[in-house]
């Protein structure tokens, strides 16, 4: 299984400034993803971090709001920025393991945007 | 695009047997996940069904019927424990790779 580590495990942060969440794993991974999960509700999937390319982005996510870095592959950071109360939330990173079908979780981002 | 739906929430008794069921609607299906999450935890894996049949592990198995779009995940011996959100998953091929799609989630309270 694949050990993942977030900082900061949460933040609160005012309206309008910028949150860089880092996601550091304890083996090389091709694939890592990135999850919020907002208040009461399941994980939707913001994007997917491939190292040496750009980052896929879903539907209603994109890349001025949630810029996503990948520069090895044990290292990604997503940015929350131009923060609002809306992005309140629990990001998540997470990590295909070496058996392609096991998906494991970081231990989350906590989020309050005032 | 994908629909997952699960039931919001389940009531069960320590001891017993309960069933969370998932149906979903997707295409490039390559598997289904459940997961387990505690409240203010990450989810963490408790099993993957990508052929038709019963995968048990312990006091949790899962079954998937591809043709139906349908999965279950059954808890036996309930313990107090397992009170938690379960999460059905499903893996989908796209071009950025294998996505997962999570539906809404199934908040289980096992009471004594």
């Amino acid at each position: 299984s694949a050990v993942i580590s977030q900082k900061p495990s949460r933040d609160i942060c005012q309206r309008g400034t910028s949150l860089t969440i880092q996601c550091q794993v304890d083996s090389q991974v091709t694939m890592m993803f990135w999850y919020r999960q907002q208040p009461g509700q399941s994980l939707t999937l913001i994007a997917t971090a491939n190292q040496g390319s750009e980052a896929t982005y879903e539907s209603g996510f994109v890349i001025d709001k949630f810029p996503i870095s990948r520069p090895n592959l044990t290292f990604s950071t997503l940015t929350v920025s131009n923060m609002s109360p809306e992005d309140s939330s629990i990001y998540l990173c997470s990590v295909t393991g070496t058996d392609s079908y096991e998906q494991y979780f970081g231990p989350g981002t906590r989020l309050t945007v005032t | 695009g994908q629909n997952i739906d699960q039931p919001t929430e389940m009531t069960a008794t320590e001891g017993a047997i309960v069933q969370i069921n998932c149906t979903y609607q997707t295409s490039g299906f390559n598997g289904l996940f459940w997961y387990q999450q505690h409240a203010g935890e990450a989810p963490t894996f408790l099993s993957y069904n990508v052929l038709d049949g019963l995968e048990e592990k312990g006091r949790f198995s899962s079954f998937l019927s591809r043709s139906k779009g349908y999965s279950y995940l059954l808890l036996k011996e309930l313990q107090m424990k397992d009170s938690a959100s379960y999460l059905c998953a499903v893996r989908e091929n796209n071009n950025a790779g294998n996505m997962l799609t999570f539906g809404g989630g199934t908040r289980l309270m096992v009471k004594p």
